[in-house]
């Protein structure tokens, strides 16, 4: 049974870079799509990209196709997720969640926290 | 980018009632639309995609209708557990698959 397992907690600077890992436990995202969701304080979610573990593709939605990068390891087993240029605006949970290539099918990482604060 | 608004941003039910939420987007979508479920500090979790279909496991007094840029969900027998926030999602215009703000559903 897949599981979703994503690195802890970022504190970082205005300007800096954060990079996110998701890692399938149990299995490898091979076949499927890797999707990246964010969620504010209090806020809805906003989707980022998503990439195909298997080959790579990416895709990014228009606002953050200037600093977000997405890449994945040779065994499709991890993703990450790199989004530079920090602002405070930045400050969110980061999901990420297997799926498709229209939605998230699951399962959802447990979110990953960055805090963007001078 | 295509936008989504969902209406209303919150009610108010008891356990028991049949509730509906409505999604409507700024142009046709095709049928291209998802619904999610968060509870609160939880990750979203899947209810149903292409309007109507359900996602595996999801209990099926959850219903989804709709066509071009009208759509709605609705949760019939409200469970204690169904109480949480609902996203819509249209991935009918790539790249950007925008959601919906949201609907809180509360207890009465």
């Amino acid at each position: 049974q897949l599981q979703v397992v994503q690195s802890g907690a970022e504190v970082k600077k205005p300007g800096a870079s954060v990079k996110f890992s998701c890692k399938a436990s149990g299995s490898t995202f091979s076949g499927y799509y890797v999707h990246w969701v964010r969620q504010a304080p209090g806020q809805g979610l906003e989707w980022m990209g998503i990439i195909k573990p298997s080959g790579g593709a990416t895709s990014y939605a228009q606002k953050f196709q200037s600093r977000l990068t997405m890449t994945s390891d040779s065994s499709a087993s991890t993703v990450y997720m790199e989004l530079s240029s920090l602002r405070s605006e930045d400050t969110a949970i980061y999901f990420c969640a297997r799926g498709q290539f229209g939605y998230s099918s699951g399962p959802w990482g447990q979110g990953s926290l960055l805090t963007v604060s001078s | 980018d295509i936008q989504l608004t969902q209406s209303p941003s919150s009610l108010s039910a008891s356990v028991g009632d049949r509730i509906t939420i409505t999604c409507r987007a700024s142009q046709g979508i095709r049928n291209s639309l998802a619904w999610y479920q968060q509870r609160p500090g939880k990750a979203p979790s899947l209810l149903l995609f292409a309007t109507y279909t359900l996602a595996d496991g999801v209990p099926a007094r959850f219903s989804g209708s709709g066509s071009g840029t009208d759509y709605t969900l609705t949760i019939s027998n409200l469970q204690p557990e169904d109480f949480a926030t609902y996203y819509c999602q249209q991935y009918y215009s790539t790249p950007g698959r925008t959601f919906g703000q949201g609907t809180k559903v509360d207890i009465k």
